[in-house]
């Protein structure tokens, strides 16, 4: 089966603190995808990850990927408050469609 | 404006009921999706398409139908709507880019509650 996990699943930090979320996934995939989701909003893309080794910063937030591990993390740098949000991480299916494997999310909660 | 518009953007319906949802888009996309998104949960895929004359069935597209009316605009119908279909609804749109990636693009959701 197919699967994409996250972890944690729920986080709760203090600001000015450093923290990681995981993405761990199942498929051969080397596409990976971060969205945020505010509460009650819609989903924004933050990044597109296409190849292993790849790393984006926007920010405080750091994505990278490793294909060989099946691993992407997420890292924040001096949390702030405004990112606050739950977190989606995403791979391309196996087939040609190209259908996208979701995570459960990781919700974050920065407190001042 | 959105590139990706939803409508309506929250619905109170009876059970029984036919419920239609809208989506509509400016971004010139081949690929359109319907999510549904459950309080603390992902998202789960309904329905896709990928052209006017391609739809394609998600991993829960029981009591649900859709209709592709041109290239913009993908909607989502429940027959006979169910409690247990209350949820938050997404459409989004993806275009593959080179190499081919599938960054899927988001409208605002629909807010759904089945009483």
């Amino acid at each position: 089966e197919l699967k994409v996990e996250q972890n944690p699943l729920f986080l709760s930090m203090q600001e000015g603190k450093n923290y990681t979320i995981y993405c761990n996934y199942s498929t051969t995939s080397d596409r990976l995808y971060w969205y945020r989701q505010d509460p009650g909003k819609s989903l924004e893309s933050l990044f597109v990850l296409l190849s292993n080794g790849a790393v984006k910063q926007e920010g405080r937030l750091m994505a990278s990927l490793d294909t060989k591990a099946r691993l992407s993390t997420l890292h924040i740098t001096a949390a702030v408050h405004d990112l606050s949000a739950t977190y989606f991480c995403a791979v391309d299916g196996p087939d040609s469609n190209y259908q996208l494997i979701w995570g459960a999310g990781t919700k974050l909660i920065i407190k001042p | 404006d959105a590139d990706v518009t939803q409508t309506p953007r929250n619905r109170i319906t009876k059970t029984g009921k036919r419920i239609m949802l809208e989506c509509s888009q400016t971004k010139g996309h081949d690929r359109m999706y319907w999510y549904r998104q459950d309080p603390g949960l992902g998202l789960r895929l309904i329905y896709y398409s990928f052209d006017v004359k391609d739809i394609n069935k998600g991993e829960i597209s029981d009591g649900y139908s859709v209709s592709r009316q041109a290239q913009a605009k993908f909607s989502l119908s429940l027959e006979s709507a169910i409690p247990n279909q209350t949820a938050l609804y997404f459409c989004a749109t993806s275009d593959l880019g080179l190499p081919p990636y599938n960054e899927q693009f988001f409208g605002p959701g629909t807010r759904l509650t089945v009483l």
